[in-house]
């Protein structure tokens, strides 16, 4: 029953360092997100995958890449990363068809000194 | 004005209280609804959706208004285990391309005191 799964959880990384974030689903979900989340600032979507094979661009996309890498998996890349990106990160993942809640995996918790 | 309003709070209520949370949102057009839990340091959980004609989950009522654009979450008898921010979530449903655009509100937090 695992659901959305991220690793890794926790990852301290200093200012200039690439990393990427791994996300995978075993729901048959068609659509995934990248979600960041900071005090007082509610989620915000950086990027998502309405399908297999196609990604675009969310609210705060700056110093980020995704990969879909198939149906399961889509990954997150910092390739420089900045003090400014220390936050906690989740990915999720929905059905399309509509009205459809999304669901998430428990988080990676991000700090770039 | 933001797209989805909720009122941060904290709500500090007893144990066996009732409480209500409200959630504004801006775009008439807004096809779905939910209310999510999160609790400190975790991942947001679906706690339920919300449907035209309110709709009740045990302890939780969750209603929508369209014509003031607001939702809103009833919790009966609260218990110490409800202690968590509550999200308020507006979907405006399948856009072009297959992307769902969905709208989290900052969260109202609920103290439940023994």
């Amino acid at each position: 029953n695992a659901g959305v799964t991220q690793t890794p959880k926790f990852q301290v990384l200093k200012t200039g360092q690439s990393m990427t974030l791994q996300c995978a689903q075993d729901m048959n979900h068609n659509s995934m997100y990248w979600y960041r989340q900071d005090p007082g600032m509610g989620l915000r979507l950086i990027y998502y995958s309405a399908s297999e094979g196609t990604t675009d661009k969310g609210e705060v996309p700056n110093g980020y890449n995704v990969s879909r890498l198939n149906k399961r998996e889509f990954s997150l890349r910092l390739e420089s990363a900045a003090p400014s990106q220390t936050s906690v990160y989740f990915c999720a993942s929905s059905s399309t068809g509509g009205n459809q809640p999304q669901h998430f995996g428990d988080g990676t918790r991000l700090s770039i000194l | 004005r933001k797209e989805v309003e909720q009122d941060p709070g904290p709500f500090n209520v007893p144990e066996g209280a009732t409480v209500a949370f409200n959630c504004t949102y801006s775009n008439s057009a807004s096809q779905s609804f939910f209310w999510y839990r999160q609790d400190c340091r975790k991942e947001p959980k679906l706690l339920m959706s919300v449907y035209s004609s309110g709709n009740e989950d045990g302890r939780f009522t969750a209603q929508l208004n369209r014509a003031s654009q607001y939702i809103s979450l009833l919790i009966r008898d609260s218990k110490l285990s409800d202690s968590a921010t509550y999200l308020c979530v507006v979907n405006m449903g399948l856009k072009s391309g297959g992307y769902q655009k969905v709208t989290f509100g900052t969260g109202t937090k609920l103290q439940v005191i023994p």
